[in-house]
């Protein structure tokens, strides 16, 4: 079965300091893993995909992750936090058939 | 490109009335979307999948006959709320998956989202 675990609901850091989101997944396949933003009221806006090519994912506004298969984790992480930063950040699955797999989310808060 | 459009992005209504909520594929055709539910500060559930020209398929607890799904063309489904009710009140956010190599694609797009209060 497929799941997906973010360890941390919170995540506090320092405006110019590193950012690191951890998600741990379960799945019986080679999966297709994601990490999505959600600024306020908003919808998702995708970061990043790996899809089984390069471990190490590069995506938009700085961010990167790295697909380990053997710990089944593929953890988000930022050099330097902007203020923009500051959202909730949700890993997902998908399943290679029809479904996609949310992990319950990360709220990151920067601090000035 | 990959605009996934809602509309309306904020509906009050009465206790007992219906409520319709269009997601629009703006740049891609989309064989399938989602319609997922947000209750504050949790993550999205998904409510059913929708395939163009066939019925929508529903996660297990969610009332077919409440949530209606029409996926009439390649760039538009609609959610209709039947009879809302306060504990309906929610965000409900779509997304759109365009078809790929395989048939479908790994990667949806969201759109931003309906929030729905019902008095």
């Amino acid at each position: 079965a497929q799941s997906v675990t973010q360890l941390d609901s919170h995540v506090s850091v320092s405006e110019g300091t590193p950012v690191l989101l951890r998600c741990n997944y379960s799945s019986s396949y080679s999966p297709s893993l994601f990490w999505y933003v959600q600024h306020p009221n908003k919808g998702l806006q995708l970061l990043l995909k790996y899809t089984s090519a390069a471990t190490l994912v590069k995506g938009i506004n700085g961010f990167e992750a790295e697909f380990k298969k053997s710990e089944t984790s593929f953890h988000l992480t930022k050099p330097s936090a902007h203020m923009s930063d500051a959202a909730e950040y949700f890993c997902v699955c998908w399943d290679n058939f029809n479904k996609f797999y949310f992990g319950s989310g990360t709220k990151l808060n920067v601090k000035p | 490109g990959a605009v996934v459009s809602q509309h309306p992005s904020w509906v009050i209504c009465k206790s007992g009335t219906s409520v319709k909520i269009e997601c629009r594929s703006l740049d891609f055709q989309a064989t399938t979307m989602f319609w997922y539910r947000q209750f504050p500060k949790q993550s999205l559930m998904l409510m059913a999948t929708s395939n163009e020209g066939s019925k929508a398929t529903y996660e297990q607890g969610v009332e077919k006959d409440k949530f209606l799904i029409n996926h009439a063309s390649l760039t538009l489904s609609t959610l209709t709320v039947t009879s809302a009710h306060p504990e309906d009140s929610s965000f409900y956010i779509c997304s759109a998956a365009p078809p790929g190599l395989a048939g479908v694609t790994d990667t949806q797009y969201f759109g931003p989202g309906t929030r729905l209060t019902v008095l």
